[in-house]
């Protein structure tokens, strides 16, 4: 379909492993966001790509969590030395207008 | 089809004018998620509902959970501009991966 697209869907890493969360939103839109929810709680913002402007990374947990966006579309999530506290499911949105988001399926990451 | 439906699509009310907002499935729910959403901004989390019959308030904002997890409501008692966004349910089917509805556009003008 043409949905945004997360991969993997299912991550299980070391402690202490780098991991790469990737997305691929909806084609021509130009806003992006990735989320996380740990178990048994809402999502929390992570960070925002809107077109060519700066992100807003206010919602980085720590400096081990980064994220690109390349040519405007896809956008990967980068976790270094990973902890068990990162186990969660990532959720990625893409939107044309800013003000409906589409998600992904999130890639669920569990850190051993 | 959206596996949550939610209702209305779209609202216009008046400053201090009540309003109701429903989000509806057709299997029972693990949890109930209640979202804001701003123009341009995340989704800010307001209530997460559990229990069949639960009832949470924060502010003016009022959620409830039916006794058979399937539906929710939420209902905003004298409707401010500040109330104005989307609000989008999100529901967790014990998969530990949500699934949102369409989302409600709330506009409140003086």
């Amino acid at each position: 379909g043409a949905g945004v697209s997360q991969s993997p869907s299912n991550k299980v890493t070391e402690k202490g492993k780098d991991v790469e969360l990737r997305c691929d939103p909806i084609s021509g839109h130009t806003a992006l966001y990735w989320y996380r929810q740990s178990l048994g709680q809402g999502l929390e913002f992570l960070i925002y790509f809107q077109g060519n402007s700066a992100p807003d990374k206010s919602g980085l947990p720590s400096d081990r969590f980064s994220a690109e966006r390349t040519g405007g579309s896809v956008s990967t999530l980068t976790i270094q030395r990973t902890q068990q506290e990162d186990s969660a499911v990532y959720l990625c949105a893409s939107s044309a207008d800013l003000y409906i988001q589409y998600f992904g399926a999130g890639t669920r990451l569990s850190v051993l | 089809s959206q596996e949550l439906e939610q209702s209305p699509q779209s609202l216009i009310v008046q400053e201090g004018k009540n309003l109701t907002i429903n989000c509806t499935s057709s299997k029972t729910l693990y949890g109930l998620y209640w979202y804001k959403q701003k123009y341009g901004e995340g989704l800010i989390f307001l209530m997460m509902l559990q229990k069949g019959g639960e009832e949470k308030s924060h502010e003016k904002i009022t959620a409830k959970l039916d006794e058979k997890k399937q539906q929710s409501s939420l209902h905003i008692t004298a409707s401010q501009p500040s109330h104005a966004g989307i609000y989008l349910c999100g529901a967790d089917r014990n998969t530990d991966k949500l699934i949102f509805g369409t989302g409600t556009r709330l506009q409140v003008f003086p």
